[in-house]
Parts: C-alpha cells; sequence; structure tokens
C-alpha cells in the first residue's frame, strides 16, 4: 500500500506569509495526526482527526495554525501569518480505527525567514 | 503532564558491540509505549509497541522490553545499517504520542 504522502517536502517563506501543508493518508485510515518538531526539540502533538472531525487540537500552539480534513481524506495545515518561531519540520501520521501504531509520512520541512 | 526522557543524546558503536538505549517515562494510564527509527530526511519508522511490564519484543538485531518505569532498546551486534535516531514514545489517554528527545546512534564499520 502507499504510505503517507506530504508536500512539500520543503517550503521557504518569509514571516507574515501563509503556507499550506497538505496530508495523504493511507488509504482507509481514519485516524490522521499532525505533529512537529521545531529544531533541537522533540517531535510535539499538534492535533488529531478521525475521519473529518476534530478529535483532540490540544497541540494546536494558537489560532495561526488552522487544519482541516475535508471529506475524511486527505488534510491541511495552514499557518497564517507565518512567524519565526513556526520553523521546524511537520509530521502527518494515519492509522486506522483502533489501532495504536502510526504511519508516518517524511513530513514537509518549514522555515520561516 | 506525560513525559519522556531517553539516555544516551548519543552513541557511537564498533560494528557488532552491543548496547542498550533507555527511555524513562511518567505517565498516568499508560496505553502503549512505542520505538521508532528515524532516519535524516524520513519519518519516524514504527518498530515495537509494547503494552505491559515484563513484555518483549524483537525484531531482527533489536529487542524491546518495558518495565513500570522505563524501557530498554537493546541492540545485539549492531550492523551500520542499524545507524539511525531511536525514538522512544508514550500513548496515554486518547490516541496521541508523547515522544522523547531521542538516540542518535552510529555503527561504524
Amino acid at each position: 500500500e502507499a504510505g503517507v504522502t506530504q508536500f512539500p517536502s520543503h517550503s521557504v517563506i518569509e514571516k507574515g506569509q501563509t503556507v499550506t501543508l497538505r496530508c495523504d493518508p493511507i488509504s482507509g485510515h481514519d485516524n490522521l495526526y499532525w505533529y512537529r518538531r521545531v529544531m533541537g526539540k522533540e517531535i510535539k502533538f499538534l492535533l488529531h482527526f478521525v475521519k473529518e472531525s476534530k478529535q483532540d487540537e490540544s497541540g494546536m500552539p494558537n489560532n495561526r495554525f488552522l487544519a482541516e480534513r475535508t471529506g475524511g481524506t486527505y488534510s491541511t495545515l495552514k499557518v497564517q501569518p507565518a512567524e519565526l518561531e513556526d520553523s521546524g519540520v511537520y509530521f502527518c501520521a494515519s492509522s486506522r480505527a483502533g489501532v495504536h501504531g502510526y504511519t508516518f509520512g517524511s513530513g514537509t520541512r518549514l522555515t520561516v525567514v | 503532564e506525560d513525559q519522556v526522557t531517553q539516555s544516551p543524546e548519543a552513541l557511537r558503536l564498533q560494528e557488532g558491540e552491543s548496547s542498550s538505549l533507555n527511555c524513562s517515562y511518567t505517565v498516568s494510564g499508560l496505553r502503549g509505549l512505542f520505538w521508532y527509527r528515524q532516519d535524516p530526511g524520513k519519518g519516524p519508522e514504527f518498530l515495537f509497541t509494547l503494552y505491559s511490564a515484563g513484555e518483549e519484543k524483537e525484531k531482527e538485531r533489536l529487542k524491546a522490553t518495558l518495565t513500570k518505569k522505563e524501557s530498554f532498546l537493546h541492540i545485539t551486534a549492531p550492523k551500520p545499517e542499524d545507524s539511525a535516531t531511536y525514538l522512544c514514545a508514550v500513548q496515554a489517554a486518547g490516541n496521541k504520542l508523547t515522544f522523547g528527545g531521542g538516540t542518535r546512534v552510529l555503527v561504524k564499520p
């Protein structure tokens, strides 16, 4: 089966601009997660979708971040406006219902200058 | 708040030199402890899930064990291809994972 696909793989934007990251989960995976790793820190949870519904968004840092999962398929994570501290690697992961282990994508490296 | 601490931060091994990585955790109601491998430029790759103290799992040269406070990842007779960052994560309430900082392993031929 195809893995979790994320794009772009890299994005460099200026402070104040908007960026949208996309994640295509494995087909049939109801659970979709966003995580991020900022420089020198551990990977941290952002939010969890079950199909198209937000199950847990406790990790979203502030209201500049907006995640959507229309139709319960792919998901987007928009950062508007981007700040320097948003730089890092954003990972998406997916899993089947009732399965605890995730499959991660390769991540999007976001650099805000 | 759930916490995961991994040690050492980095480990340099000669090929064939066995060693262990440590993952200490504090969590309310552990649902599972996960080990992942991460190569540069890639996402974490799932290795094991451990659910209860005393449980052990093996895959090739890797063996993971779990106690009530920590988990160990034993690497037996490592090869250069085992070089990677190994990540430990715990899952408590809900499905989210809390990760440790990882251990960077370099195996030299």
